[in-house]
């Protein structure tokens, strides 16, 4: 089975640090993924990324950015961390659009 | 682009009764369909798909949905559900074309009482 593996389960920072998620998956996929999940407003899409460093904005990009140096590591980073970007991240990837994503855990970041 | 409405965001339903989650999507082309299911203090897994033909598809854990082209909707249902079936559930949309990425309903949660 594919695995996709998020470092932290949950983590707790201070408003404005930088704070660095992680994600790693071991299927060779091209697509890799990054969403938050929050309470009546399903997954939202930060951002995405379809080769080793190519990304593209999702729907909430504002007030994170990405890195994709590896194909198998895909790094979230929130550059000066907010009180409102605490959340469940959550990391997917995919080799193409009919085979769906395969999910991590989930991080779940509180922002203090 | 396309988007995703799920219409109920809460189901309490009782043991062995039956279940149905409804979800609508919006797209200008061609889409495979998803529904995922995230059990408490998980990750989402994918339950099952519509990719094409048949219109009824179904999971190995008894659940089926019917993707309706010309209502737009995949809705989701299960003729008897179990307490474990307590979850939240998402459909999502994608369009066909390599480069992808999948829009996500609001989600439906699921409570099943004994």
């Amino acid at each position: 089975d594919v695995k996709v593996t998020q470092s932290s389960r949950y983590l707790v920072k201070r408003t404005g640090e930088k704070v660095f998620l992680e994600c790693v998956q071991d299927m060779d996929h091209e697509n890799m993924f990054w969403y938050r999940q929050d309470p009546g407003l399903g997954l939202r899409l930060i951002y995405f990324s379809y080769d080793v460093k190519m990304k593209e904005k999702g729907d909430i990009p504002e007030g994170y950015s990405v890195s994709r140096e590896k194909k198998e590591r895909f790094s979230l980073i929130l550059e000066s961390a907010s009180t409102n970007q605490t959340s469940m991240y959550l990391c997917a990837s995919s080799p193409q659009a009919l085979y769906g994503y395969t999910f991590g855990s989930g991080t779940r970041l509180t922002v203090v | 682009a396309q988007s995703v409405t799920q219409l109920d965001s809460q189901v309490p339903v009782f043991e062995e009764a039956p279940v149905e989650l409804r979800c609508n999507y919006s797209s200008s082309v061609s889409v495979y369909l998803f529904w995922y299911v995230q059990y408490p203090n998980q990750g989402l897994q994918l339950l099952l798909k519509y990719l094409s033909g048949s219109t009824l598809v179904e999971s190995i854990n008894g659940f089926e949905a019917e993707f309706n082209k010309s209502q737009t909707s995949f809705h989701l249902r299960k003729p008897s559900v179990h307490i474990s079936d307590t979850a939240e559930y998402f459909c999502a949309v994608s369009g066909l074309r390599k480069n992808y990425k999948l829009s996500f309903g609001a989600g439906t949660t699921v409570t099943v009482r004994a």
